[in-house]
């Protein structure tokens, strides 16, 4: 099992929909999360951080389930904008290890 | 306040050639890292920097890479002789410090093209 795993999707939703993207992790003993988000062949850009069990910014809430090991990004009221790659990453021992990444494509 | 900067952006070689790949961080963060993308996944740490000390170098493949930051501010890493397998994307992050919270901000990257 990888440590950390995410649905490669695409997911493809039309304008105005809220969509969730799942990332599950294998260390239970992870204490922070993170969700990125990349456009195409450009760097990660940090979008939330979450230490306990949630955060909400805008349209964008991510929630931590440390029982069942994931966290999760909810992403309402969708944007073209909105339309890139977005990647979870945990934090283990100051190293930062990364999903694959789940593909959204927002459209008109 | 200005982010991570990475040089070149792109770069072709032939194999067997060596090639070096320079970052500089955000002013003040102490981490800096190197992480390597390859299409389709996730950054995967190379090595890690606190100030001028590297710190996990676990994943770096010490046959043919190095890297240094000898001044605890920026760094370079290099890669000799370069194989076509080492064709990817170069990314710089660096942090304010460690621990739990532990933002990092990664730089544009250096895309690789080893032919």
């Amino acid at each position: 099992r990888k440590e950390v795993e995410q649905d490669p999707g695409p997911f493809n939703v039309p304008e105005g929909a809220t969509v969730a993207f799942n990332c599950t992790y294998s260390n239970s003993a992870s204490q922070s999360f993170f969700w990125y988000r990349q456009d195409c062949r450009k760097e990660p850009k940090l979008l939330m951080s979450v230490y306990s069990s949630g955060n909400e910014d805008g349209r964008f809430t991510a929630q931590l389930n440390r029982a069942s090991q994931y966290i999760s990004l909810l992403i309402r009221d969708s944007k073209l904008s909105d339309s890139a790659t977005y990647l979870c990453a945990v934090n283990e021992g100051n190293k930062l290890v990364f999903g694959a990444g789940t593909i959204l494509r927002v459209k008109s | 306040e200005a982010g991570v900067v990475q040089s070149p952006r792109y770069k072709i070689i032939e194999k067997k050639q060596p090639v070096a790949f320079w970052c500089n961080p955000i002013s003040g963060h102490n981490t800096l890292y190197w992480y390597l993308q390859n299409l389709g996944q996730g950054p995967e740490l190379l090595i890690r920097y606190e100030n001028e000390e590297a710190v996990d170098d676990s994943q770096l493949p010490k046959d043919r890479f190095s890297a240094e930051r000898l001044k605890g501010v920026d760094s370079t890493l290099k890669i000799q002789p370069a194989e076509l397998g080492d064709s990817a994307v170069y990314l710089c992050a660096s942090s304010q410090g460690q621990g739990v919270y532990n933002e990092q901000f990664f730089g544009p990257g250096t895309r690789l093209t080893v032919l």
